[in-house]
């Protein structure tokens, strides 16, 4: 059984760096083909994706917030961590861990983690 | 704005039949696979459908998936109340570096 859970601050100020853990089951980021992301969505708004880290530990990000992005494999082998700086208030959101197919679609989510940007 | 197109909003009597529509360019619909997925009211969105036209088991046969040219389509028959959620769509962009584009969501209002 796949599963994949968020942990981080509920706040952050703006100008702050933001730290997410994703925490996994059910399978093996170091298995050939296995990629995790992280996607994002502002109350109210669409899905948007950040970044992602493969089995072979390539890793992509949006190009619009490529600057501000890394996306690594944590201290255990069942985590994945995604840091973004200089949070702005633009940047509350629900943010998403997700488990991603090889043909780029996501088949299990995390239950997501809002993240509310504000001094 | 996104740059896959989306309506924003569909409705349909319970029983009726609704279809969303995807458009995009040869850089991302017409040339990649598509994706839908499914969100509930203060849920996680759910895969509902994979390279254009596969249902994950767990998918009721109501919903299917289809492609043409630059634009992708998502069709459910047979509306029931529990169909009301965001729908999206997703694809790969080859001009973004291994980015996904997702669609602005749809609303299903089933009334």
């Amino acid at each position: 059984q796949v599963t994949l859970k968020e942990s981080g601050p509920a706040l952050v100020k703006p100008t702050q760096t933001l730290t997410l853990t994703c925490t996994f089951s059910g399978f093996s980021l170091s298995t050939s083909g296995m990629r995790v992301s992280w996607i994002r969505q502002p109350p109210g708004k669409a899905l948007e994706w950040l970044a992602r880290i493969d089995w072979d530990n390539d890793k992509f990000y949006s190009i619009s917030l490529k600057t501000r992005l890394t996306i690594s494999e944590g201290t255990s082998k069942n985590q994945v961590v995604l840091t973004m700086t200089n949070m702005d208030p633009v940047d509350t959101a629900t943010y998403f861990c997700v488990r991603q197919s090889p043909t780029y679609f996501f088949d299990f989510w995390g239950q997501g983690t809002l993240v509310t940007v504000s001094s | 704005q996104s740059v896959l197109t989306q309506p924003p909003s569909v409705s349909a009597a319970p029983g009726q039949k609704v279809t969303i529509s995807c458009s995009g360019s040869s850089s991302n619909v017409e040339n990649n696979y598509v994706s839908w997925y499914q969100q509930l009211p203060g849920t996680s969105p759910k895969l509902l459908i994979y390279e254009d036209t596969e249902r994950p088991s767990g998918t009721p046969d109501r919903f299917s998936g289809s492609k043409s040219g630059k634009s992708a389509t998502l069709g459910i028959t047979g509306l029931q109340t529990g169909d009301e959620a965001d729908y999206y769509c997703a694809t790969w962009d080859s001009t973004l570096n291994a980015g996904v584009l997702f669609g602005g969501g749809t609303k299903l209002t089933v009334l």
